[in-house]
């Protein structure tokens, strides 16, 4: 399954929402989790099942979607969140779409 | 608090082995599906290959099938990655992590350099 990630670069301003898309070649139901990786450092799981936030993940991040369209919503970006996004399918082996850079604008 | 803690890379020449550790601590080693994941240089994440809890079925990427094999121990709660026939495309940091809904928890990478 072919995880496509758009945009590649998404310009913000600190406090303006930003919303990111992931389709997937096929459904994965809703088998779609959404990471953060800062330079350096490992990912951070942010969102699992589509729309679950992951343990400590602040309420200003938000998924939703299910077969092969799916979003992560940033509802007003912070200084910590420019990073690069990555959505993965686990529901056919394990696959992650190519990352959306989240920079400041 | 979920560690885990990969070690063993380096530099290896092309047509070259290398052996990554992986030790977790924190969490019920032995009741979770493990993987390797990994990511080249200014590249986008790559899962490698899992394993089952007992270590009875394992699966690998494409990329690797044939030239990689995992194996763990469970009574040292550790996860091997066995590395053969090395190319430059292999070169990346490695992580290792439990598999779950996505995976919660990783190490810090390990790095491999495939090179003459």
């Amino acid at each position: 399954i072919v995880m496509t990630q758009s945009p590649a670069t998404l310009s913000v301003s600190p406090g303006e929402r930003a919303t990111l898309s992931c389709r997937a070649s096929q459904s994965v139901t809703n088998k779609l989790a959404w990471y953060q990786q800062k330079p350096g450092q490992a990912p951070r799981l942010l969102i699992h099942s589509a729309s679950t936030r992951a343990t400590g993940i602040p309420a200003r991040f938000s998924g939703s979607g299910s077969g092969t369209e799916f979003t992560l919503t940033i509802s007003s970006l912070q200084s910590e969140d420019f990073a690069v996004y990555y959505c993965q399918q686990y529901y056919n082996w394990k696959t992650f779409g190519q990352g959306t850079k989240v920079e400041v604008k | 608090e979920v560690q885990l803690v990969e070690s063993g890379g380096g530099l290896v020449q092309p047509g070259g082995s290398l052996t990554l550790s992986c030790v977790g601590s924190g969490f019920t080693f032995s009741n979770f599906w493990m993987s390797w994941v990994r990511q080249a240089p200014g590249r986008e994440l790559e899962w490698v290959a899992n394993m089952k809890e007992d270590g009875s079925q394992a699966y690998y990427a494409d990329s690797v099938k044939g030239r990689f094999t995992i194996t763990r121990d469970n009574a040292k709660n550790s996860f091997y990655l066995h590395m053969s026939s090395l190319r430059g495309d292999d070169t990346a940091v490695y992580f290792c992590a439990p598999d779950g809904d996505g995976f919660p928890n990783w190490g810090q990478g390990t790095v491999v350099t495939v090179s003459s």
